[in-house]
């Protein structure tokens, strides 16, 4: 059975601090993805990593997959209170991409 | 456009009720999903339709009970629901393919069952 795990479960910081959210894996997966979502609405796609060693960077936030493809993480540089949100990572296996597996989520709560 | 619709937005529904919650996309996608969600926790997937076709049922109980009429609409049909089913009911849709991994969102129907 894949399992994600993330890391951390909650987060609280202030203003114009960096973290790094955590999903590692012992599986492989073809891809990865990471979602935001706010309460009461849908996750929103924010990227997808593909390629082992990947770096993708939007805005202030930088996304790598790891050489292996089982593990990945995501930076944000100077958080901003519209960062707050439920950070969810989720893979797709390796020859089976209708079903992702899906981290616990990450809930970030960024205080003015 | 990577938009997916659901409607209704709220719905609060006794046990005895039957209720309707629908999802609409109009991106191409061929395969569908309906998930449930706790809140702060990951969504679970109930089913997957791929090319209209039911391809997944994640063991959900007959009280719920999905269809995909054509390739844009999704249809989740609720009856006799458990105050334990109250949740977030997302729906996505996902172009298919072996190399398309994205799942794309709707905004939810927020769902109490009283």
């Amino acid at each position: 059975t894949q399992l994600l795990e993330q890391s951390p479960q909650f987060l609280s910081i202030q203003e114009g601090e960096n973290l790094t959210v955590y999903c590692n894996s012992s599986s492989v997966f073809s891809s990865l993805q990471w979602y935001r979502q706010e309460p009461g609405e849908g996750p929103v796609l924010l990227v997808t990593v593909v390629t082992g060693g990947e770096v993708k960077k939007l805005k202030r936030l930088t996304f790598q997959f790891g050489d292996a493809r089982k593990d990945s993480s995501l930076h944000i540089t100077a958080a901003q209170p519209g960062d707050t949100g439920l950070y969810l990572c989720a893979g797709a296996g390796a020859g089976n991409n209708r079903k992702l597996i899906w981290g616990l989520g990450t809930s970030l709560a960024v205080n003015p | 456009d990577t938009e997916v619709t659901q409607t209704p937005k709220h719905l609060v529904m006794g046990m005895t009720n039957k209720k309707s919650l629908k999802c609409e996309q109009h991106m191409g996608h061929r395969a569908m999903y309906w998930y449930k969600q706790k809140a702060k926790k990951p969504p679970e997937l109930m089913f997957v339709y791929s090319y209209e076709k039911l391809s997944i049922n994640e063991s959900v109980p007959s009280r719920f009970s999905p269809e995909c009429p054509n390739s844009s609409l999704l249809n989740l049909h609720l009856h006799a629901l458990q105050p334990e089913d109250s949740a977030l009911y997302l729906c996505a849709s996902r172009q298919s393919g072996t190399t398309s991994y994205e799942q794309y969102f709707g905004p939810g129907t927020r769902l109490t069952v009283t």
